[in-house]
């Protein structure tokens, strides 16, 4: 069964950092793109970022909104993908998803799985 | 960026009932759309990948149309476990932009 579990969400101060993880299971981490999603309170869904796989390299991507200042990376030994957020900003706060990415052969790569999300809050 | 504008905001139906929501891109992204679906307090679900397809487990009540820049989303009979938000999404270019959500909820 996949599995993902996020954590590292709380309370922080504006122009602080958090770094949020990942953690998955049931399939072959290292295989797969993966994604950050998240969720304003109240709020639609942003596509935040996503961490292409080691055979493109670990490339990553982001919104411009965040450009700069979030970072992805994973450690595939350790079944795990993790958002670096520095300057975090009161628009920050929101529940950050992960999904795993699917390779759909004569489609492309469509999010499949996601994580139950943890709550970031920026606030002083 | 490419613009997902989705219609209605918000629907009200009965269980049964044929719902229908549009998803309209600001530019042509071919196929490379897809359906979300949440449910208040939960993460959301995958349904449909590249316009049409539905992932894995998802009834076949759902259905997704369209290419270019109009799109739909069809749930032929709705049933009590339907009425959530739904999401479109554009995978044609970064970044891969959402529509703002269409309510369904009951009459």
């Amino acid at each position: 069964e996949v599995q993902l579990v996020e954590s590292g969400g709380g309370l922080v101060q504006p122009g602080g950092s958090l770094r949020l993880s990942c953690a998955v299971s049931g399939f072959t981490f290292s295989d797969h793109y993966m994604d950050w999603v998240r969720q304003a309170p109240g709020k639609g869904l942003e596509w935040v970022g996503r961490s292409k796989n080691k055979a493109n390299s670990y490339t990553t991507v982001y919104v411009a909104s965040v450009r700069g200042r979030f970072t992805i990376s994973r450690d595939d030994s350790k079944n795990s993908l993790y958002l670096q957020m520095n300057s975090l900003k009161t628009e920050d706060t929101a529940v950050y998803y992960c999904t795993r990415v699917f390779f759909y052969v004569g489609s492309g790569y469509y999010p499949d799985s996601w994580g139950q999300g943890t709550l970031v809050s920026v606030s002083s | 960026d490419i613009q997902m504008t989705q219609s209605p905001s918000s629907l009200s139906a009965s269980v049964g009932d044929r719902a229908t929501i549009t998803c309209r891109a600001s530019q042509g992204i071919g196929s490379d759309l897809a359906w979300f679906q949440q449910k208040p307090g939960k993460a959301p679900k995958s349904l449909i990948y590249a316009a049409s397809n539905l992932h894995s487990g998802v009834p076949s009540r759902f259905s997704g149309s369209g290419s270019g820049t109009e799109f739909t989303l069809t749930i032929s009979s709705l049933q009590p476990e339907d009425f959530a938000t739904y999401y479109c999404q554009q995978h044609y270019g970064s970044p891969l932009t959402f529509g703002g959500g269409t309510k369904v909820e009951i009459k």
